[in-house]
């Protein structure tokens, strides 16, 4: 079975500081990858997927991550952060064996708490 | 095009009642997923249809969990007898078949006392 696995909990940050929220996953097949992002009150919204192609993946909101087969991670990054990118943030998997790229698997989240 | 739509957004109610959330998902999606969210477990799949036939619902915490799909565009999750252990976010979700994202709703926080 697949699994996801984000390393913080939390990463408290600076405004205007570069940041990286990681994510590994465990999988025996190819993947697609994906990162939400969850504002309070709100459901997940898509900030970036990866399904072929150029390992480097942008997002909205100047998000990019890289995808990483060798070492099986998908690590969020950003430039320079906002307070508005406070948020929590879910890394997700989807493989063939998962009902046909149907279902995703989600890690527990990391809540990116940005402050000036 | 309108997003993933939920009722109610709030819900708050006493133990034993008999609790209905309702999902109507993105026109020409024909995956949809319900989802619950509690801090102790993180966010869980519940049941998943296709073409509004349910495929797994092994997410399901309990009997007294239950999910339809009566038509393309519509779908509940039913709670009876409801317990405050069912306290959470519940979301639904929706997707077109093929490797195209899932889409989410803004969710019902669910209350119980």
């Amino acid at each position: 079975a697949q699994s996801v696995t984000q390393l913080d909990s939390q990463v408290p940050v600076f405004e205007e500081a570069p940041v990286e929220l990681r994510c590994n996953y465990s999988s025996s097949v190819s993947v697609y990858l994906f990162w939400y992002v969850q504002y309070p009150n709100q459901g997940l919204q898509l900030l970036l997927k990866y399904l072929s192609g150029s390992t480097l993946v942008k997002g909205i909101n100047g998000f990019e991550a890289e995808f990483n087969k060798s070492q099986t991670s998908f690590h969020l990054r950003k430039p320079s952060v906002h307070i508005s990118d406070t948020a929590e943030y879910f890394c997700a998997v989807s493989d063939m064996l998962n009902s046909g790229y149907s279902t995703l698997t989600f890690g527990k989240g990391t809540m990116l708490l940005v402050s000036p | 095009d309108a997003g993933v739509i939920q009722s109610p957004r709030h819900e708050v109610t006493e133990m034993g009642q008999e609790v209905t959330l309702r999902c109507k998902p993105i026109s020409g999606h024909d995956y949809l997923f319900w989802y619950r969210q509690t801090m102790m477990r993180g966010l869980e799949l519940l049941i998943y249809f296709n073409n509004n036939v349910p495929i797994d619902d092994s997410g399901m915490p309990e009997d007294r969990f239950s999910a339809k799909m009566p038509n393309a565009s519509f779908s509940t999750l039913k709670i009876q007898p409801s317990e405050p252990r069912d306290s959470a976010v519940y979301f639904c979700a929706s997707k077109r078949t093929g490797s195209g994202p899932q889409h989410f709703g803004d969710g019902t926080r669910l209350s119980i006392l």
